[in-house]
């Protein structure tokens, strides 16, 4: 597609629940990159795929957090077991390649409310 | 102390006044990207910077690796400027984020 697609917009959610975020990004951006921004807060990495390598998860606050991502295609945010802290508005962005020297393109997030 | 630091947090300006917005940083990077996000949370990268300056219309960008320093500049400002400024810095994988800079511009 045109730009990086992000599905849903909004998602209010019960506490203790799992959900599924998902990611669209452009057509041919081998880099793909979840962020978070929780109220008032600054931008928090969580994951980054490239291409077929395994992925970094280095940022993920807890095992109830995991992502999927099949080759270049789509990717998925699983939060399982929700807890109020999980909301925020995940990020999602994409690039043609690693280490940030091409541009990234932002989709225009997943609001999460755990209620 | 955050590895990414940026000044000042909230900056209001009157219409058409040259506003600066700068940021500095304590790690290697690789790139360093300055980032619009508007009322609503939508991102915009205005600019990727591994060196030098970058130029887009009212925008200008500077980025002294030595200094580990970079700095937006707006020129003429407008009140459609009025967002949150975000500098980011491309370390290994990740991204590392400034806090980010709050422009209101004054009709």
């Amino acid at each position: 597609g045109a730009g990086v697609s992000q599905s849903p917009s909004n998602k209010v959610t019960e506490k203790g629940k799992d959900v599924e975020l998902r990611c669209d990004p452009i057509s041919g951006h081998t880099a793909l990159y979840w962020y978070r921004q929780s109220l008032g807060q600054g931008l928090e990495f969580l994951i980054y795929f490239q291409g077929n390598s395994a992925p970094d998860k280095s940022g993920l606050p807890s095992d109830r957090f995991s992502a999927e991502r099949t080759g270049e295609s789509v990717s998925t945010l699983t939060i399982q077991r929700t807890q109020q802290e999980d909301s925020a508005v995940y990020l999602c962005a994409s690039s043609l390649g690693r280490d940030g020297n091409y541009g990234y393109t932002f989709g225009s997030g997943t609001r999460l409310t755990v209620v | 102390k955050n590895e990414v630091e940026q000044s000042p947090q909230n900056l209001t300006a009157q219409e058409g006044e040259f506003i600066t917005i700068n940021c500095s940083y304590s790690v290697g990077i690789s790139a360093l990207h300055w980032l619009q996000q508007h009322p609503g949370g939508g991102i915009v990268s205005l600019f990727m910077l591994s060196s030098g300056k970058k130029k887009h219309g009212r925008l200008i960008a500077t980025i002294n690796i030595q200094e580990k320093h970079s700095s937006l500049h707006i020129t003429a400002s407008h009140p459609r400027d009025s967002a949150v400024y975000i500098c980011a810095v491309h370390k290994n994988n990740d991204m590392r984020f400034g806090a980010g800079t709050r422009l209101t511009v004054k009709p």
